[in-house]
């Protein structure tokens, strides 16, 4: 079975810059989630969606981060204008029920 | 106070060695609660669930007590590969939900 899927792996940009990070998770899971995690810490939620729709988006700094799961697949996040506290993992992940099951990551460095 | 409270360690053990991790959780009315492993540069992946019973895993044994509110995990016979982040994580009901991750337990095995 094929796991959840995320690009690009690495990017590099200057602050100010916009990004974007794309997942596409195991098929048949509803509920996918973005996480950020910064060196040293454990991943942190930023957006939860179940199909289409939002179920959690209190962490997620809306002024600059979005974030959409168009017709309950794949998902975008984005960051705009990205800052230096802005580089971290942003892992995705998907679950059926209990358990979820992580991507391998994007590594975001903003300079 | 945070969420999910470990110690960062790191543990560093000679192989063969029983080791034991604890993590402490603030919401009383969490419902679900996990060991996830994180390898350098990789994914978090899910070593196992934590029931109130206790359960075991070959080496592994997960302990939860909800008075305390407090998990613990047992890793006995200590192997080289075990050498990772254990994550300690909490989650608000009892499917796939909000989980809340520790900041993690650095374990190095040694020769």
């Amino acid at each position: 079975e094929a796991g959840v899927a995320q690009s690009p792996r690495y990017k590099i940009i200057e602050k100010r810059q916009s990004v974007a990070f794309w997942c596409n998770p195991i098929s048949g899971h509803a509920t996918l989630y973005w996480y950020q995690q910064i060196l040293g810490q454990g991943p942190k939620l930023l957006i939860q969606f179940q199909n289409n729709g939002v179920v959690d988006d209190s962490q997620l700094p809306k002024d600059r981060f979005s974030a959409e799961r168009l017709k309950g697949v794949d998902s975008t996040l984005k960051i705009q204008p990205a800052k230096l506290e802005d580089s971290a993992v942003y892992l995705c992940a998907s679950s059926p029920q209990e358990t979820q099951y992580f991507g391998p990551g994007t590594r975001l460095l903003v300079l | 106070r945070k969420e999910v409270e470990q110690d960062p360690g790191p543990f560093n053990v000679p192989e063969g060695a029983t080791v034991a991790f604890n993590c402490t959780y603030s919401n009383s009315a969490s419902q679900s609660f996990f060991w996830y492993r994180q390898d350098c540069r990789k994914e978090p992946k899910l070593l196992m669930s934590v029931y109130s019973s206790g359960n075991e895993d070959g080496r592994f044994t997960a302990q939860l007590n909800r008075a305390s509110q407090y998990i613990s995990l047992l890793i006995r016979d200590s192997k080289l590969s075990d050498s990772a982040t254990y994550l300690c994580v909490v989650g608000s009901t009892g499917t796939a939900s909000k989980l809340t991750f520790g900041t993690g337990t650095r374990l190095q095995v040694t020769l």
